[in-house]
């Protein structure tokens, strides 16, 4: 069974302070990592897909890397608009056709 | 381009009612799949859908059903509401399984009482 583990579960920040967010995970065969956004009373967002190992993407502020176990999400110099909640998911080759597993987040907030 | 459009937005069911939760996508997308989300526990798959025609169960499939006559509507049908079913709901949808990200609707909250 798939599964993601998201640290920590909150996170405040000061406006231009740096900081990464981790998601580990157990998954029988890693097709692909999932980064997503979440705001308030919306939907998820997609940010990224990350494959393999050692394999990095960058949006603005944000860059996911991914290991074998693990992947970071890493915000830097982060401003109030960067709030949110970031989800992680995986998508196994064994699991349900091409379905998502989530972690449960971590709810980010920036104060100017 | 409307993307995946959820409706309603929120609705207040009395335990044992019978409902339906609309999603319909105008991008094409084969795979659309339905979530229920909880406070600390992550958006979990109820059932979800390949194509026209073709459906599976998720995680968390009891107490629902769904069915994809056409690739733009997949709905979600509550049998007999029952408290436990007091969530946020999300319809996603994507054109080759994920690569390019899933589409999210902005969500059904459910109240059951």
């Amino acid at each position: 069974e798939d599964q993601v583990t998201q640290s920590p579960e909150a996170l405040r920040l000061q406006e231009g302070e740096s900081s990464s967010l981790n998601c580990s995970y157990t998954v029988s065969g890693l097709r692909g990592l999932f980064w997503y956004r979440q705001d308030p009373g919306k939907g998820p967002e997609f940010l990224f897909t990350l494959y393999s190992a050692g394999e990095e993407k960058e949006k603005e502020r944000l860059k996911a890397t991914l290991t074998k176990k693990e992947s970071f999400l890493h915000i830097t110099a982060p401003k109030p608009e960067d709030s949110a909640t970031y989800l992680c998911a995986v998508q196994s080759y064994s699991g349900s056709a091409r379905q998502l597993t989530f972690g449960s987040g971590t709810q980010l907030t920036v104060l100017p | 381009n409307a993307g995946v459009t959820q409706t309603p937005k929120f609705q207040v069911l009395k335990t044992g009612q019978s409902m339906t939760l609309q999603c319909a996508q105008d991008m094409n997308h084969e795979y659309m799949s339905w979530y229920r989300q909880d406070p600390g526990m992550g958006l979990r798959l109820i059932h979800y859908s390949v194509g026209a025609g073709i459906t599976d169960q998720g995680e968390v499939p009891n107490g629902y059903n769904v069915s994809r006559s056409t690739t733009e509507d997949f709905p979600l049908r509550l049998l007999s509401a029952a408290p436990s079913q007091t969530s946020v709901y999300f319809c996603a949808s994507s054109y080759d399984g994920g690569d390019y990200g899933y589409t999210f609707g902005s969500g059904t909250r459910l109240t059951v009482v």
